[in-house]
């Protein structure tokens, strides 16, 4: 079936370096994609969110870029911080899934202080 | 704060036992709720949909008599584990959707970790 994905992967960053994470999809239905923040022991946090019909949206210190042709997924962490050290996952809504989320495989990000 | 209260966070208890996770959104009603399920160093994966005053919706693989879903009001969602098994071992996640909400779909709860031994 169609999924939403990428395995769990470790990103080692040092701190105040700018963090990428990946993520490609399948569903080219899906309109509607979130960054999620998931720390040791917790439930995803939300980060930021984007529709189909854009393809940049930023917040505080974080961008998400959207490409629909090629159906990929990033989240940029600027400076980053130790804090930002959790696993992030991202998800998307739309086509066949209804309402329903579909969450992607996951990347651990490691910040070196 | 936290929107979506989960409890308990943590529970141990012998093969055998069933267990209820219990899953509250404190500050608005919500008709839906989502329960997922995560193994170590994966993704999480829906488990099912909760729905106020009606049947839940299970996910393709779920066994609906093993894992029993209430959502007897819009506040609270319950989980049940009927004779959990050690393969049961997992940490769940409820999700509830705040129709007011503007950009989330969903907010989470902190997750319950059972371990059966």
């Amino acid at each position: 079936g169609e999924s939403v994905g990428l395995h769990l992967p470790t990103l080692s960053v040092q701190e105040g370096d700018n963090s990428i994470i990946n993520c490609a999809y399948s569903n080219s239905a899906s309109d509607y994609f979130i960054w999620y923040k998931q720390e040791s022991g917790k439930g995803p946090q939300f980060i930021i969110d984007i529709r189909s019909n854009m393809d940049k949206r930023q917040g505080q210190r974080v961008t998400v870029l959207l490409n629909k042709t090629v159906k990929h997924l990033s989240l940029q962490i600027a400076a980053t911080q130790p804090g930002d050290s959790a696993v992030y996952f991202c998800a998307e809504i739309g086509g066949n899934a209804g309402n329903m989320l579909t969450f992607g495989g996951g990347t651990r990000l490691m910040v070196k202080p | 704060g936290a929107v979506v209260s989960q409890h308990p966070s943590r529970v141990i208890c012998k093969s055998g036992t069933s267990v209820k996770i219990e899953c509250r959104s404190l500050d608005f009603q919500a008709t839906t709720m989502f329960w997922y399920r995560q193994f170590p160093k994966q993704s999480l994966m829906l488990m099912a949909t909760s729905n106020e005053g009606s049947k839940a919706t299970y996910e393709q693989g779920v066994e609906k008599d093993k894992f029993l879903i209430n959502h007897a009001s819009l506040t609270l969602s319950t989980l049940t584990v009927t004779s959990a098994h050690p393969e049961d071992s997992s940490f769940y996640i409820c999700s509830a959707r705040d129709p007011g909400a503007g950009n989330q779909p969903q907010h989470f709860g902190d997750g319950t970790r059972l371990s059966i031994l």
